[in-house]
């Protein structure tokens, strides 16, 4: 079974709304982080934000926020405010445990439209 | 601070050559990874390293060795290349346990062809 699924290959978004970016996990493990990274067309990898699987509140930073849905094994991306710049790759993640593995999705590609 | 740097940008190889790829980072971090990035299958772990001179495999391991022998490097060897190694390959460091600190921080990328 895939440890991330990501089932958007492709979403587009007007400029200055809010897009949710899905994502759902696979674990029996207790303890795990999930992250969201950004690859824009020049190939960077750029973090985003990260939820540890024992945090109360959902991740915000700046713009970014992830809506963690635990019993539904969710962790959702949300961009608000959409920017131009805010066209590329995403994808989510997951640390599994203790562990140094990192899983990775296959990612959404996001068009931001003027 | 330049974070996670990574050579070549770019190689080229034919078929049963070998060649290293240098992942170096000047951030102090203890875990050290190398990826794979494929089009539609997303990044998929090679072998990770938790520490100086230590290195686990990943997810696809299988034509690759890896060594740590300097917390600051890791390094991805290619023994006899294959068509289907093509790919882009990403070395990504973090602070991990230790450090309370698990986002990874990813190097630039290398693209190799093996023709």
């Amino acid at each position: 079974a895939q440890k991330i699924t990501q089932t958007q290959p492709g979403m587009f978004v007007q400029e200055k709304e809010a897009v949710t970016l899905d994502c759902t996990y696979d674990t029996s493990d207790p303890s795990y982080g999930l992250f969201w990274y950004k690859q824009p067309s020049s190939g960077e990898m750029i973090f985003l934000i990260y939820q540890g699987s024992y945090d109360q509140q959902n991740a915000t930073e700046g713009r970014y926020s992830l809506n963690f849905q635990k019993a539904r094994k969710s962790a959702n991306l949300v961009i608000s405010a959409s920017q131009l710049g805010d066209s590329a790759m995403y994808f989510c993640a997951m640390r599994e445990g203790d562990g140094n593995q990192f899983y990775f999705g296959t990612g959404t590609s996001l068009t931001v439209i003027p | 601070n330049a974070g996670v740097t990574q050579t070549p940008k770019f190689r080229v190889l034919k078929t049963g050559q070998s060649m290293t790829l240098l992942c170096a980072q000047d951030m102090n971090h203890e875990y050290m990874y190398w990826y794979r990035q494929d089009p539609g299958m997303g990044l998929r772990l090679i072998h990770y390293s938790v520490g100086e001179g230590t290195t686990a495999k990943g997810e696809v391991p299988d034509g690759y060795n890896v060594s740590r022998l300097k917390k600051q490097n890791f390094l991805l060897g290619l023994e006899s290349a294959a068509p289907s190694q093509t790919s882009v390959y990403f070395c990504a460091s973090s602070g991990g346990a230790a450090q309370d600190v698990y986002e990874q921080y990813f190097g630039p990328g290398t693209r190799l062809t093996v023709t």
